[in-house]
């Protein structure tokens, strides 16, 4: 099973700064690497696939890079509604996995 | 546009079956792939099974393999989970969520509760 380590925990930030949230594969995944994005009492909502591919709708400032082991999730100015739990998931093995999730909080 | 709809959850005795189900519309369900994402109360995600876009290939986390089956009826744009030997770890809110096969899952329902407790 492939395991998705994310850090940190928890990033404490102002609106307007830039956010860099890390996720680190225990094998290669190639680029077969996805980020959500959750509010409470909300579903996942997927922001990046394959790495570095926005998905649908989702707004410029949301950046991701990496293969192989080693991903990054960038928000390059935050604004009030990406403070959020997000979370990395890998589908080049089966089972899928999730990373346990950074929150990004209000400093 | 897609919309999912989970239904089936409820609270149900240590050792007991289940079944939810999700109803897809807004885009041709018999195409698509189909998987169940659960969460546990204050945590994070987990991934519990994924089905082919025919029903011929599944699979399952380790935490659920022989006690939790996945099938889906294109006829009816319906998504199941049958749930057996519960436990009180699986409660949790399931997701039903368009995709995570051969790609990732963009869309995803509301959730259905699962509560298992005596």
């Amino acid at each position: 099973e492939v395991v998705l380590t994310q850090s940190p925990a928890t990033l404490s930030l102002s609106p307007g700064e830039r956010a860099t949230l890390s996720c680190r594969a225990s094998q290669s995944v190639d680029n077969y690497l996805a980020w959500y994005q959750q509010k409470p009492g909300q579903p996942p909502r997927l922001l990046i696939y394959d790495a570095s591919n926005r998905a649908t709708g989702i707004p410029a400032r949301f950046s991701g890079s990496g293969s192989g082991t080693d991903f990054t999730l960038t928000i390059s100015s935050l604004e009030p509604a990406d403070f959020a739990v997000y979370y990395c998931q890998q589908r080049s093995n089966w089972p899928r996995t999730f990373g346990q999730g950074t929150k990004v909080e209000v400093k | 546009e897609v919309h999912l709809l989970e239904s089936g959850g409820g609270l149900v005795q240590p050792g007991g079956s289940l079944r939810l189900s999700c109803t897809a519309s807004g885009f041709t369900f018999s195409d698509s792939a189909m998987t169940w994402v659960r969460q546990g109360p204050g945590k994070g995600l987990e991934w519990v099974s994924s089905v082919g876009f025919n029903g011929a290939s599944t699979y399952y986390a380790d935490s659920v393999k022989g006690r939790f089956t996945i099938s889906r009826d294109n006829s009816k744009n319906t998504l199941y989970l049958q749930m057996s030997s519960l436990r009180a770890d699986d409660t949790a809110l399931y997701y039903c969520a368009k995709g995570g096969f051969y790609g990732f899952s963009d869309n995803w329902g509301q959730g259905a509760l699962v509560t298992v407790s005596s």
